[in-house]
C-alpha cells in the first residue's frame, strides 16, 4: 500500500541552525510530493511541490526540498531557521495521481532561542 | 490565497444534535476535501467531491455526511454529533496540479 512516513515526530534547533525534515515514501511511479507548514491555529500551506524534472525544489519562506528516487526520500531543508520557523510540518503525495492525498502524520519544529 | 472559507470557525453542541459545516471557494475548482484533524492522528479525510452533486468517501466517514449541489459550497453534516467527533475540520480544493489548498478550519466541540 501506499504510504508517506515522516520519521521525526519533534525536531528540536537552535535558531540560526540548519534543519532538515525527512520524509520517505512507497510509490511505484514517480509520484507528485508535497511539503506542507501548519503554524498553530493556522491552516495547511504549501511550502513547495515535485512533479518532475529537477530533483530540487525551492519553496516559500527560504525552503528546499530534493527528491532522491534511490532512497524514496523527499526531505525538506532550510539553511538558517527562524523563530518564525516553530510549526507543523507534513509531508504529501496523492494516491496514483488519483483524486486523494496521502499526508505523512507531520513533524513539529521547535527552535531554541 | 484559494479563495476557500470556512464557516463557523468555531462551535459548540451537545451530543445528539445535528451539525452543519461549510466551505465556500470563489475560484471554481472542481475536487473539494473535508479533513478531520486529531492529535496524533494527523489529517483524515472523511469525503471529497470531485463535482457538483459527486462525492466519494474517505477513510472516516462514518457518522458524516456531504451535500454539493453548486460547484463553490461543500456542505459536511454530522447528523448526530458525538463526543468523538469533536475535532478541527478542514476543507480543501485540489489545484490542476494536484495540490491541494486549505481553508483556516472549524474547531467543532461536542458535549
Amino acid at each position: 500500500a501506499q504510504s508517506v512516513t515522516q520519521p521525526d515526530i519533534h525536531i528540536t534547533v537552535s535558531e540560526g541552525a540548519s534543519l532538515e525534515l525527512r520524509c520517505n515514501y512507497s510509490y511505484g511511479a514517480t509520484p507528485y510530493l508535497f511539503w506542507y507548514v501548519q503554524s498553530p491555529g493556522q491552516g495547511l500551506q504549501l511550502l513547495l511541490k515535485y512533479f518532475s524534472g529537477d530533483t530540487l525544489v525551492q519553496g516559500i519562506k527560504g525552503f528546499e526540498a530534493e527528491f532522491k528516487r534511490s532512497q524514496s526520500s523527499f526531505n525538506l531543508r532550510k539553511p538558517s531557521v527562524h523563530w518564525s520557523d516553530a510549526a507543523e510540518y507534513f509531508c504529501a503525495a496523492p494516491m496514483n495521481r488519483d483524486d486523494k492525498i496521502i499526508f505523512g502524520k507531520g513533524t513539529r519544529l521547535h527552535i531554541l532561542p | 490565497d484559494a479563495g476557500i472559507t470556512q464557516s463557523p470557525r468555531h462551535k459548540v453542541t451537545e451530543t445528539g444534535t445535528p451539525v452543519t459545516l461549510r466551505c465556500h471557494q470563489t475560484e471554481n475548482h472542481r475536487y473539494m476535501y473535508w479533513y478531520r484533524q486529531d492529535p496524533g492522528h494527523g489529517l483524515r479525510l472523511i469525503h471529497y467531491s470531485y463535482g457538483v452533486k459527486d462525492t466519494d468517501k474517505g477513510e472516516v466517514s462514518d457518522g458524516y455526511s456531504v451535500s454539493r449541489s453548486k460547484t463553490e459550497d461543500f456542505l459536511l453534516t454530522l447528523e448526530s454529533a458525538t463526543s468523538s467527533q469533536t475535532s478541527v475540520y478542514f476543507c480543501a480544493i485540489r489545484a490542476t496540479s494536484h495540490e491541494q489548498y486549505f481553508g483556516p478550519g472549524t474547531r467543532l466541540t461536542v458535549t
